[in-house]
């Protein structure tokens, strides 16, 4: 089954302490990106890859990082979490060159920061 | 960071009423609009891909139109059921490059 897998769905933590979201596609899409949703703000961008070992920062990059080793994996880490981090992510993943190529969203991953 | 307006912001409406909700975007160098439908505790999912001007997009009752020039789309739902009750969120590309930018939705409610 195609599918954007997300892990882990509900994840707390306490201030600065590491944290990895992992995010896997199986459908060989180049483009995967990281959201975050907050009340009334809608989806926001954290980073997006285009391609294996190609990153850029989104509209909210801050506090964030990410990697692509694999195209089938973009993990998002959390080198020192803060509470508003606190949030819903989505992780979401498309073929690039179809102009028509909706995106697949994950199950998102629900972060509290304490 | 481009601008995309949802409207309105949310929307109640009776089971069987018809709606429809709107979605603004640059009108310069377009490529693409988008539009999900995202349930509570769900994830987005979606419903149309338009890249034409004057698209026009059905599935089921749900329809869509797009109008690059003047730089709208609309969402009709017809004959709304309780079950269409969610999120609708457009998001436009523009120039190319494919990476697409979420406008903060329309929440539709449909009463029984």
């Amino acid at each position: 089954e195609a599918q954007v897998t997300q892990n882990p769905r509900y994840l707390i933590t306490v201030t600065g302490k590491k944290l990895t979201v992992t995010c896997s596609q199986n459908m060989n899409h180049e483009y995967m990106s990281w959201y975050r949703q907050d009340p009334g703000l809608g989806l926001r961008q954290i980073y997006y890859s285009m391609n294996v070992e190609v990153t850029d920062k989104g509209d909210v990059p801050e506090g964030y990082k990410v990697s692509r080793k694999e195209k089938r994996n973009f993990p998002l880490i959390l080198e020192s979490p803060s509470p508003n981090q606190t949030s819903l992510y989505f992780c979401a993943s498309s073929f690039r060159g179809k102009l028509n190529s909706p995106l697949h969203f994950g199950n998102g991953t629900r972060l509290t920061v304490t | 960071i481009l601008n995309v307006e949802q409207s309105p912001q949310s929307l109640h409406v009776q089971e069987g009423d018809s709606t429809n909700f709107t979605c603004s975007f640059p009108s310069s160098n377009f490529y693409a609009l988008h539009w999900y439908r995202w349930e509570t505790a769900k994830s987005p999912e979606a419903l149309f891909v338009m890249t034409l001007n004057g698209d026009e997009k059905k599935k089921g009752r749900i329809s869509a139109t797009l109008n690059t020039k003047e730089g709208y789309s609309y969402l009709y739902i017809k004959g709304s059921q309780p079950e269409d009750s969610a999120t609708y969120l457009c998001a436009f590309s523009s120039g190319g490059s494919y990476i697409p930018t979420f406008g903060r939705g329309t929440s539709l409610i449909v009463h029984p």
